[in-house]
């Protein structure tokens, strides 16, 4: 069956970085394009990062664009959000997302992880 | 960027009852619209994909209607289950692949 298990998240100052982590299993990995989304507490879903299956294609949200970098291990079955110059309003719960893959433009979120929380705070 | 606004902001109804949820685009996405629903604690559940394709698994009383910028989720006869908060996302204008900002669905 599906999996996908995130981690690496945990209280950091403003400023500070820290990566996240998402090990996929039960799918080929390397077949399907994957996303972060978070979501801030008691609020909505916010799209994050998305990257192509061979990684050749990366997009970011405006809000993260220049301080996170989504990257992938296909040999490893793993995704990564490596997220610097972390701010309060980055504060949320941060979750992996494979793509439907389906045709057409854009994504569909079919599978998601249980989400790491985020916390920015002095 | 497309804005998607949902309606109402918190549904009250009791099970058994018709569910019909709003979700309108701030301009067309043709039928690249997809529903979900996430309970406390728990990650989004994709429902409905292209408007009306129910995903993998979900049960035949979750249906989705609509194209450009207007669309409905209905839940026919609600299960206990069923209470919790349902997200619309686009995928027509992408990235970003813009959420709305949710329906609560709630046991009155």
């Amino acid at each position: 069956q599906v999996q996908l298990v995130e981690s690496g998240g945990g209280l950091v100052k403003p400023g500070g970085s820290l990566r996240l982590s998402c090990a996929a299993s039960g799918f080929t990995f390397s077949d399907y394009y994957m996303s972060w989304i978070r979501q801030a507490p008691g609020k909505g879903l916010e799209w994050v990062s998305y990257i192509s299956s061979s990684g050749s294609t990366i997009y970011y949200a405006d809000s993260v664009k220049g301080r996170f970098t989504i990257s992938r291990d296909n040999a490893k079955n793993s995704l990564y959000l490596q997220m610097n110059s972390l701010r309060a309003e980055d504060t949320a719960v941060y979750y992996c997302a494979r793509d439907l893959r389906i045709a057409g433009r854009g994504v569909y979120f079919d599978y998601w992880g249980q989400g790491t929380l985020v916390t920015v705070s002095s | 960027e497309i804005v998607l606004t949902q309606s109402p902001a918190t549904l009250s109804l009791s099970p058994g009852e018709r569910a019909t949820l709003s979700c309108r685009a701030s301009q067309s996405v043709s039928s690249y619209l997809a529903w979900y629903q996430q309970k406390p604690g728990q990650a989004p559940r994709l429902l409905i994909y292209d408007a009306s394709n129910r995903a993998t698994g979900i049960p035949a009383r979750f249906s989705g209607s609509g194209s450009g910028t207007d669309f409905t989720l209905t839940i026919s006869s609600l299960e206990p289950e069923d209470f919790a908060v349902y997200y619309c996302q686009q995928r027509s204008n992408w990235p970003p692949g813009t959420f709305g900002q949710g329906t609560k669905l709630e046991i009155k």
